[in-house]
Parts: C-alpha cells; sequence; structure tokens
C-alpha cells in the first residue's frame, strides 16, 4: 500500500526566507502522482503543485518548487520567498494510481508552517 | 464563487443522532469525493462518485455511513446514530477527470463534534 511519511510536525521560518517541507513516499507502482495542497485555518484543501513519476523535470509554480528524488522516493516543497500568507498546514499526497478516472489521494500527517515577521 | 461549497460548515449533534452534509461541486466536474480529517491527521479517503454512480467506497464507510448523488450534481454524507468516534472535518472534493495532473480542488469542510 501506498504511503506517505512527512517528518516535520511543524517549521518555522522568517519572512521572505526559503523554506524548505519534507516528504517521503512509498510505493511499488511505477507510474504514480505526487501533489502538495495547503490547508489555511478556514480547512479548505488548495492544491499548489503537481509532480508526476515520468516528469523528467522537477515541477515549478511561482515560488514554490517541488524537489523530486525518485531514488530516494522523496518529494520535498520548497517555499521560497515566505510571506505571512503562507502560515498554515502543508499536505503531501500520491496518488495510488494512473487511473485518471479515479484520483484517490492518500495523504501524509501535514507540516504546519509558520512565517515570522 | 464558483469553487466547491459545503454546507454546514459546523454541526455539534449528540451522540445517537442523524446527521446530513450536503456538497455541490464545480458545475462542470463530473467525479466527486469524500475524505474524512480527523484531528492532527491528513485526510482520508472515503468515498467516489462518477456522475451519479457511486464507485469507490473506503472500508472506513461503515454502515452507518451512506451517501448520495441523486442527479450527477450535489452530493449529501449522511451520518446515523453517530458516535464520538465520527467527529471529524468531512471534505468534499470535486474534478473533471481531464486535467493532466487529475488534480482535486476541495471545499472548506464540514466540521462534525459529536458530544
Amino acid at each position: 500500500a501506498q504511503k506517505i511519511t512527512q517528518t516535520q510536525p511543524g517549521m518555522f521560518v522568517q519572512e521572505k526566507e526559503a523554506v524548505t517541507l519534507d516528504c517521503t513516499y512509498d510505493t511499488s507502482d511505477q507510474s504514480y502522482g505526487l501533489f502538495w495542497y495547503k490547508q489555511p485555518s478556514s480547512g479548505e484543501m488548495i492544491f499548489l503543485i503537481y509532480q508526476g513519476s515520468y516528469d523528467e523535470q522537477n515541477a515549478t509554480e511561482g515560488r514554490y518548487s517541488l524537489n523530486f528524488q525518485k531514488a530516494r522516493k522523496s518529494a520535498n516543497l520548497v517555499i521560497s520567498a515566505s510571506q505571512l500568507g503562507d502560515s498554515a498546514m502543508y499536505f503531501c499526497a500520491m496518488r495510488e494510481s494512473m487511473n485518471t478516472g479515479f484520483q484517490k489521494l492518500v495523504f501524509g500527517t501535514g507540516t504546519r508552517l509558520l512565517v515570522s515577521p | 464563487d464558483t469553487g466547491v461549497s459545503q454546507d454546514p460548515r459546523h454541526k455539534i449533534t449528540k451522540r445517537g443522532q442523524n446527521v446530513t452534509f450536503r456538497c455541490d461541486p464545480i458545475s462542470e466536474h463530473n467525479r466527486l469525493y469524500w475524505y474524512r480529517q480527523t484531528l492532527g491527521q491528513g485526510p482520508e479517503f472515503l468515498t467516489y462518485f462518477q456522475n451519479e454512480a457511486q464507485l469507490e467506497k473506503s472500508r472506513l464507510l461503515s454502515d452507518r455511513f451512506s451517501a448520495e448523488r441523486p442527479k450527477g450534481s450535489f452530493s449529501t454524507l449522511e451520518i446515523q446514530r453517530t458516535e464520538q468516534g465520527d467527529s471529524a472535518m468531512y471534505l468534499c472534493a470535486s474534478s473533471s477527470g481531464q486535467a493532466n495532473t487529475g488534480e482535486l480542488f476541495f471545499g472548506e469542510g464540514s466540521r462534525l463534534t459529536v458530544l
């Protein structure tokens, strides 16, 4: 079964600095997808970035980039130039199969990020 | 706002009562998901609809839980004879299934507290 591990319960960063949130995964599938979601206190899960297992380049979306190391089974999220509004819970997730008709995501336990002025 | 909406946002009930949550997905999305999130955990998959058909159910979905999507638009999740262990955030998500990433769009959730 697929499993996502996020070992950092909480992270602190100063505004304008970069921060890396760790994520490791376990799967026997050759084809899979990895996601990062942000959950502010309002509760909504906000999609940030996606990496496919066959994508040769690391995904980037604005200030977010995904450091994908397939051999190490890690998919760390890097947030550059942190902003106060980045304070939230961050979840790493993996799609169990590439059957695009059914997106069952398996989530990690999350990392709470606090950005200080 | 054309995002996923859920109602109610908060529900407090006594053990043994029935509760129902409603989810209105993004209008053009034919795929709808329910997830449950307990304190300190990530969301866990409960069930999946494609149009009005319920195609997948997690073992987490006990007999007390029932979900419907009668016309392939909104969905309801009913919990009968609630237990304290049902206290959680119930998240609804939708997708079109056409995006290369297959990303899910989540609502803000319905938080259930069972006393």
